[in-house]
């Protein structure tokens, strides 16, 4: 199992452009999530998906959209990137046993928008 | 409102003593904790957890413990080794309904000298 996947590792935009930040897992969890992380800020959440077809907002949504068309894939997408949205992005996945539920990160997406 | 805090950046401990880590939460609806620890460059992963119905977890030199009447948690790591240097953060969720919803603290750098 290759787990959860993210692709670009890094990406520069200008402000304004767009762009998607890929994420996929092979684990056929249910549950996928995305957060950025900032200095101070710890892991805040973005969006999260409790199945495909199914997402909604977290802590922090605005600029950003999601989808869920398959169990695998979760994209993120900025529409109109604001330096703001300078970050470390992680994509989650996770399955729920009972009261017990486990997240598994991928590797991040460093994202610079100058 | 930060409803996870970690309020303690950095902590510096002698290799084979005890690191403990503090955990304070604000939401009384919170009833399952987890630590994950992440290293740089990579994504969270997954250490310990505990659910409200316990005051303790343990799984070989991690130990979790709740204090529900504090709203707070610590992580003890015992002996602490080089390896264990990393940001661990603390997170907290309802486990009903909520799922893929984890809100994180800022995270404590944890430092092992040899």
């Amino acid at each position: 199992n290759a787990g959860v996947t993210q692709t670009p590792k890094f990406q520069v935009l200008k402000t304004g452009q767009s762009m998607t930040l890929q994420c996929a897992q092979d684990m056929n969890h249910e549950y996928m999530s995305w957060y950025r992380q900032d200095p101070g800020m710890g892991l805040r959440l973005i969006h999260y998906s409790v199945g495909a077809g199914i997402t909604d907002q977290g802590e922090v949504p605005n600029g950003y959209n999601v989808s869920r068309s398959t169990t695998e894939d979760f994209p993120l997408r900025l529409l109109s990137a604001a330096p703001s949205q300078t970050s470390v992005y992680f994509c989650a996945s996770s399955y729920y046993q009972g009261i017990q539920e486990t997240q598994y990160f991928g590797p991040g997406t460093r994202l610079l928008v100058l | 409102d930060q409803q996870v805090k970690q309020n303690s950046p950095s902590l510096s401990v002698q290799e084979g003593r005890i690191s403990i880590l503090n955990c304070d939460y604000t939401n009384s609806m919170f009833d399952y904790f987890l630590w994950y620890k992440k290293y740089p460059a990579e994504g969270p992963t997954f250490l310990i957890s505990i659910s409200s119905i316990k005051d303790k977890n343990e799984d070989g030199r991690f130990t979790v413990f709740l204090n529900k009447s504090a709203k707070h948690l610590s992580l003890h790591i015992v002996p602490s080794q080089p390896g264990d240097s990393a940001v661990y953060f603390c997170a907290a969720s309802r486990s009903l309904g909520n799922t893929g919803k984890l809100i994180f603290g800022q995270g404590t750098t944890l430092q092992v000298k040899p």
